[in-house]
């Protein structure tokens, strides 16, 4: 089984300024790794995905995470946020089987002021 | 791109009444389709895993008679929270495969807000 844990359930940071949301994950096999963001009162899309390859991968609005295995984590950056990039993020892995059930972490709200 | 509309976005309800959302999958076949609830500043949990033309698989703790699941067609999943209560009060959310393969993405819905008076 396979579990996420984000440390932190919230981070304040002024816009333009850098920022990084912490995610470490647990499990016995190898998995595939995603970072989700949430507006208020909508559903997940999906900010950017590790399932193989480079250990970088990035989205297209300047997000970017890096897998790191012996460290177990997933840590998500942006160099410089934006005021809209005010959100909940959640990070989650599944096994590398497939998608069929993803565990979400508890999620992180980015708090991004002027 | 894959686009999942669930319905309604919001919902009041009297305790005691059923109430039913729809999840469907606009412009591609879900054989699977899932269904989370968000508890105010938790995490999402994974219901149960609706499979078109079969059953649907509950997690450990989901009462299946509670919370009924139909996925009639290869684009909409129901789920029906009978006899509601307040403590069903929620964030429900959907998602559907957009693939038939097991490594297909996911595809979320906007969720449902269940409100039960």
């Amino acid at each position: 089984a396979q579990s996420v844990t984000q440390l932190d359930s919230q981070v304040p940071v002024f816009e333009e300024a850098p920022v990084e949301l912490r995610c470490n994950y647990s499990s016995s096999v190898s998995v595939y790794l995603f970072w989700y963001v949430q507006y208020p009162n909508q559903g997940l899309q999906l900010l950017l995905k590790y399932l193989s390859g480079s250990t970088l991968v990035e989205s297209i609005n300047g997000f970017e995470a890096e897998f790191n295995k012996s460290q177990t984590s997933f840590h998500l950056r942006k160099p410089s946020v934006h005021i809209s990039d005010t959100a909940e993020y959640f990070c989650a892995v599944s096994d590398d089987t497939g998608f069929q059930k993803l565990v979400f972490g508890t999620g992180t709200r980015l708090l991004v002021s002027p | 791109g894959a686009v999942v509309s669930q319905h309604p976005s919001r919902v009041i309800c009297k305790s005691g009444t059923s109430v039913k959302i729809e999840c469907r999958s606009l412009d591609f076949q879900a054989t699977t389709m899932f269904w989370y609830r968000q508890f105010p500043k938790k995490s999402l949990m994974l219901m149960a895993t609706s499979n078109e033309g079969s059953k649907a698989t509950y997690e450990q703790g989901v009462e299946k008679d509670k919370f009924l699941i139909n996925h009639a067609s290869l684009t909409l999943s129901t789920l029906t929270v009978t006899s509601a209560h307040p403590e069903d009060s929620s964030f429900y959310i959907c998602s559907a495969r957009g693939g038939d393969r097991d490594n297909s993405p996911l595809h979320f819905g906007n969720g449902t807000r269940l409100t039960v008076t």
